[in-house]
């Protein structure tokens, strides 16, 4: 059955460094989507993209962050400068339809020390 | 905004049926739906409903909408060990693309 996978599991790093996050989104799918939980708290919605552009976005989602699709499968997540509150799991989620049901990857936790 | 709430916790003894409960706050929801949430795993999409249904039924999930109350509830039939986890509701509104808001979660215990 198809997933939708995201490398690394787990990256650790210090603020004030970029990271990017990667995902492989089912491969016929066309909508793709990042959230993000904080330990304890809701999942939050951070963008979503279509057709290489942006769809919608949060308040969360601020120029620190950035969103890119460099190929026909992977889907990544930049945030340029990270703060100790980025620290969270990330979930990357893709659809077949805008309207469809939306399937998430396992998710990278990311911890900014 | 929109705003969708759930119980933090349900404990239910095996074989028992589980029943979590929802509310969501945003009326042009147009599909809502369960995720699963196992320890260090991912959100596994359990079901969803559309929001012009009443009941939706698949083996031992049944998910009850009531569009009026806003109120959402997902009943499992004979809870076993391995549905220990947490459960989200989501809701999500028209338009392409767009988000799925999320509860707070519901931890269900199961015990033997």
């Amino acid at each position: 059955e198809p997933e939708v996978t995201q490398t690394p599991s787990h990256q650790v790093t210090q603020m004030g460094q970029e990271v990017i996050l990667r995902c492989v989104p089912i491969s016929n799918h066309l909508y793709f989507y990042w959230y993000r939980q904080i330990l304890g708290q809701k999942v939050e919605f951070l963008v979503s993209f279509y057709n290489n552009e942006i769809s919608e976005k949060s308040e969360i989602f601020d120029d620190q962050f950035s969103v890119e699709r460099p190929d026909g499968s992977n889907f990544t997540l930049k945030i340029r400068s990270t703060k100790l509150e980025d620290s969270a799991m990330y979930f990357c989620a893709s659809s077949e339809q805008g309207e469809g049901e939306q399937y998430f990857g396992p998710g990278t936790r990311l911890t900014v020390t | 905004g929109e705003d969708v709430e759930q119980s933090l916790f349900l404990s239910v003894r095996e074989g028992d049926s589980s029943v979590i409960n929802c509310t969501y706050t945003d009326s042009s929801s147009t599909y809502l739906y369960w995720y699963k949430q196992e320890p260090g795993a991912g959100l596994q999409l359990l079901t969803y409903i559309f929001s012009n249904m009443d009941m939706k039924q698949d083996q031992r999930l049944t998910v009850l909408l009531n569009k009026k109350d806003k109120h959402l509830s997902l009943r499992i039939a004979d809870t076993q060990t391995g549905d220990s986890a947490i459960y989200f509701c989501a809701d999500k509104n028209t338009g392409t693309a767009s988000k799925l808001t999320f509860g707070t979660g519901t931890r269900l215990q199961v015990t033997l």
